[in-house]
């Protein structure tokens, strides 16, 4: 267990829809990052944020946004979802160089 | 452009052998490299890591081997256990003091009993 936790598990919706991929980092990283999953493009860095503001932005679509509140928790929007968005997404907090990652959520988009 | 890519995406081994993983990368900037380990339905697992001013570090079991001239990375499991089978990442730091990551393809390693 890395301490990051993730919620949903697993989540199923239609195309056009919208979602919301909560995370909740390690006590005391200041740091989440968001990574996708998916068969054809692996592992992909999408947005980090420190502390409340966004410090890097990855492969994210404008479809998707992002956020981390005061309490250090993050949200991954997704917006006019389409059958590619389907994937793990993995968020992750940092210690020093150490990304930890949470158990993922699985969106699958019908 | 940003890549990090693995030359072996599947790696069959012995329970018992040593197993190597490889990985090159295309970033001659980045500053800090790491493994992962994902088994399945799970999230990634830190492994080791190494700095760019490093050209080997060990771990338990684990060595990984860091050669800047060719940007090849390789990740060396010694006496490989069936709990060993996973996915393996690589992944090379290129935004600095971001920790911004860029992983690899993946390895997946199959250990037979």
């Amino acid at each position: 267990d890395s301490g990051v936790t993730q919620t949903p598990k697993h989540l199923i919706t239609a195309t056009g829809q919208r979602v919301t991929l909560r995370c909740s980092p390690r006590s005391g990283d200041l740091s989440v990052y968001w990574y996708q999953q998916s068969l054809d493009q692996g592992l992909q860095f999408l947005i980090q944020y420190y502390n409340g503001e966004e410090r890097a932005k990855g492969n994210i679509l404008e479809r998707f946004s992002a956020q981390q509140f005061p309490d250090l928790h993050s949200e991954l929007n997704l917006s006019s979802l389409e059958l590619g968005d389907s994937a793990l997404y993995f968020c992750a907090s940092r210690a020093n160089n150490e990304q930890f990652f949470g158990p993922g959520t699985r969106l699958t988009v019908l | 452009g940003e890549s990090v890519g693995l030359h072996l995406p599947t790696l069959s081994v012995q329970e018992g052998d040593n197993s190597i993983i490889n990985c090159a990368y295309s970033n001659s900037a980045s500053d800090y490299f790491i493994w992962y380990k994902q088994e399945s339905g799970k999230g990634p697992q830190f492994i080791i890591d190494i700095r760019s001013n490093m050209d080997k570090r060990q771990g338990q079991r684990v060595t990984v081997l860091l050669n800047k001239t060719v940007k090849h990375l390789s990740l060396q499991i010694a006496a490989t256990q069936p709990g060993d089978s996973a996915v393996y990442f690589c992944a090379e730091n290129i935004g600095g003091a971001t920790n911004k990551l860029i992983f690899g393809t993946g390895t997946l390693l199959a250990v037979q009993p």
